[in-house]
Formats: C-alpha cells, sequence, structure tokens
C-alpha cells in the first residue's frame, strides 16, 4: 500500500517554481523517498530520489525533512511540459514500487 | 541510461481472445520486471513482479491463470492476457530494475489495450 500523501492537484505559472509536498510519515529508516512522474498516456519518469540529504539533479532539487515525515520537489523554471501526474514514493532497496494518487501539476502559461 | 521497450504500444481485440505483451530491457540485464495496470484517471496498480527463470509473484486480487507473466531470459518479460473481456481494456505498463542500481526502475512506455 502507498506510503504518502500529497495534494490531488496543483497550479503553477510558467517560469516560476513548482513546489510539490509530500507527506510520508510513516517512512523507515531503509526507505528511500522516489519521485517520477507521468505525462499523459506514457510511462512513469524517473525525477530524482534521496535518503536523508537533499538532493539535485539536471530536473529538479529534493528538500527533505530533517525528520524525513515529509519531503518537497521543487521545479526551478516550470515549463508547460512539466505538466504531469508527480508520484512520491517510499521505498526499501529492491522492494516494488507502489504508486499512491500523486500530484496533478498543471503549469499555467 | 537504462531503456525499457514495450510493444506493442497498442492493440485492440476481440473479446474472448488473448494478448500478448512484450517488455524487454535493451541495454542492461534485468533479473525483476515489474507489471503495472493503470485504468483511466487512476494511478498505476502493481499486478505483478516477474522473476527471470522462475514464477511470478502475483498481487493479491489479480488473477495469475488470466494473466500469464513468462520471464524466460535477463531481457525479455511478456504479460499475456488471456480470454480477454473489456473490462480487461486499460493501459499496462512494465518496468525492470536495473542490477545492483538503487537508482530505482526504468518504465517502458506502456501498452494501451482495448477488448471490444
Amino acid at each position: 500500500d502507498a506510503k504518502t500523501t500529497q495534494p490531488p492537484s496543483m497550479d503553477c505559472a510558467e517560469g516560476r517554481a513548482a513546489n510539490l509536498p509530500c507527506n510520508h510519515s510513516t517512512i523507515s529508516g531503509n526507505e528511500y523517498v522516489y519521485w517520477y512522474r507521468q505525462i499523459h498516456s506514457q510511462g512513469p519518469q524517473y525525477i530524482i530520489h534521496g535518503l536523508k540529504n537533499n538532493e539535485t539533479n539536471e530536473m529538479a532539487s529534493l528538500i527533505i525533512t530533517e525528520d524525513r515525515k515529509s519531503s518537497t520537489l521543487i521545479l526551478p523554471h516550470a515549463t508547460l511540459r512539466d505538466t504531469a501526474v508527480y508520484y512520491c514514493i517510499v521505498r526499501e532497496g529492491g522492494n516494488q514500487f507502489y504508486f499512491g494518487t500523486g500530484t496533478s501539476l498543471t503549469v499555467i502559461p | 541510461g537504462a531503456v525499457v521497450s514495450q510493444h506493442p504500444s497498442r492493440v485492440i481485440c476481440k473479446s474472448g481472445t488473448s494478448v500478448k505483451i512484450e517488455c524487454r530491457s535493451l541495454d542492461f540485464q534485468a533479473t525483476t520486471m515489474f507489471w503495472y495496470r493503470q485504468f483511466p484517471k487512476q494511478s498505476l496498480m502493481l499486478m505483478a513482479t516477474s522473476n527471470e527463470g522462475s514464477k511470478a509473484t502475483y498481487e493479491q486480487g489479480v488473477e495469475k491463470d488470466k494473466f500469464l507473466i513468462n520471464h524466460a531470459s535477463l531481457t525479455l518479460s511478456t504479460l499475456t492476457v488471456t480470454s480477454a473481456h473489456p473490462e480487461d481494456s486499460s493501459f499496462y505498463i512494465c518496468s525492470a530494475r536495473v542490477r545492483a542500481s538503487n537508482y530505482g526502475y526504468t518504465f517502458g512506455s506502456g501498452t494501451r489495450l482495448t477488448v471490444v
């Protein structure tokens, strides 16, 4: 079962930062936080993942709170192509991914 | 990077027939692959875990005799929907774990199955 809670939908103005929150209050010490996104009728795309420290790559930044009970995915300069459903998943290494309901992000021109 | 190819991307079949969907890891070996199903406006639901050389593990509520999974090599897993019915119409997605990697899984582009 999904162990995360995300808002069902969010809007963001094009060019602005999109901050997508995720609550994972029952996360265990060995579980990583993963973010994927799914553009309509395509397979999910990996964005970023982390364990304890904040992470940044060419797509996004991941901010994990010190108690690890929540995290925020940041898309620094949202474009129209970032419109998608974003999934936050917690998982212990090697185990299956169980998807929650995700956040539908709409980037507005 | 790791690429998973899924074929076909779309398929329409008649009720009562069987349909096979292929999932291939193109540039890596995958001992474990996963099959998901997604109904319109819903999230992905894990159906089964496919292990190379052994039987698949099905999630609760998924009929193993209806959704046959074969993972005969390190680069290919197949899902066969047997005796398909209109309620089996869905978006089927596979994913694979790159061996010795903690970078999550790579997903295929999905197969849209329509049973008429």
